[in-house]
């Protein structure tokens, strides 16, 4: 089946820094990736689409300039969270869609768990 | 406007036991639907999907779901559940917009006991 991975898969850093995480499509081109933001309670968030080769649309109340996203390639989407503060953490999962078909299931990556001090 | 509810926050359910996760949605036009699963501190995992035909789909490890156009829903079912199924299971629909997105259910906790 189709494999995403995430890297990292655990980040600590202090307060104000800038952390990136790489989100990969290991056997598969992935025209759109998605980025999830998943809080204590479980539920989802949308954060963004990232298409390859344009700029990402962000889901409403999401800051472009915080939560920077690059999807440079066809395998290749990342998430800078920029200027971390203690209430970015969370678990951040990215997922991609195999392209062709608009109602393919989307595959996901094991996530990203970012605690900043 | 469209969504995806999820009625139940925890679901119990005995080793052994048929079990079932409720799902029903609201979109404009046909739903395209889907089911994940998710293991503590891991990405979500493809269960199931409906598309089209059959209202009965299966999947994997086990799970179908059923379609019901009328009742608009679309739950979770296992005949006989395992202590290995205790996760959260998230239904989503896609949007019916250009744009391939989900919109999710907030997720029931399934816990199978021994």
């Amino acid at each position: 089946g189709a494999v995403v991975s995430q890297h990292p898969s655990r980040v600590i850093c202090k307060s104000g820094t800038s952390v990136k995480i790489e989100c990969r499509s290991l056997d598969f081109q992935a025209t759109t990736m998605f980025w999830y933001r998943q809080f204590p309670k479980k539920s989802l968030m949308l954060m963004a689409t990232s298409n390859e080769g344009s700029k990402a649309t962000y889901e409403q109340g999401v800051e472009k300039d915080k939560f920077l996203i690059n999807h440079a390639s066809l395998t290749l989407s990342t998430l800078t969270v920029t200027s971390a503060h203690p209430e970015d953490s969370s678990f951040y999962i990215c997922s991609a869609g195999l392209a062709g078909g608009p109602y393919n299931e989307q595959f996901f990556g094991p996530g990203t768990r970012l605690t900043v001090l | 406007a469209q969504s995806v509810a999820q009625p139940e926050d925890q679901v119990n359910v005995a080793e052994g036991n048929p079990l079932t996760v409720k799902c029903t949605y609201s979109v404009s036009g046909n739903p395209y639907l889907f089911w994940y699963v998710q293991y503590p501190n891991r990405g979500l995992q493809f269960l199931l999907k409906y598309i089209t035909g059959d209202n009965l789909v299966k999947g994997s490890y086990g799970f179908e779901a059923e379609f019901n156009k009328s009742q608009t829903s679309f739950h979770l079912k296992k005949p006989s559940a395992l202590v290995s199924d205790s996760a959260l299971y998230f239904c989503a629909v896609r949007d019916t917009g250009n744009n391939r997105k989900l919109i999710w259910g907030l997720g029931t906790s399934l816990a199978v006991n021994p």
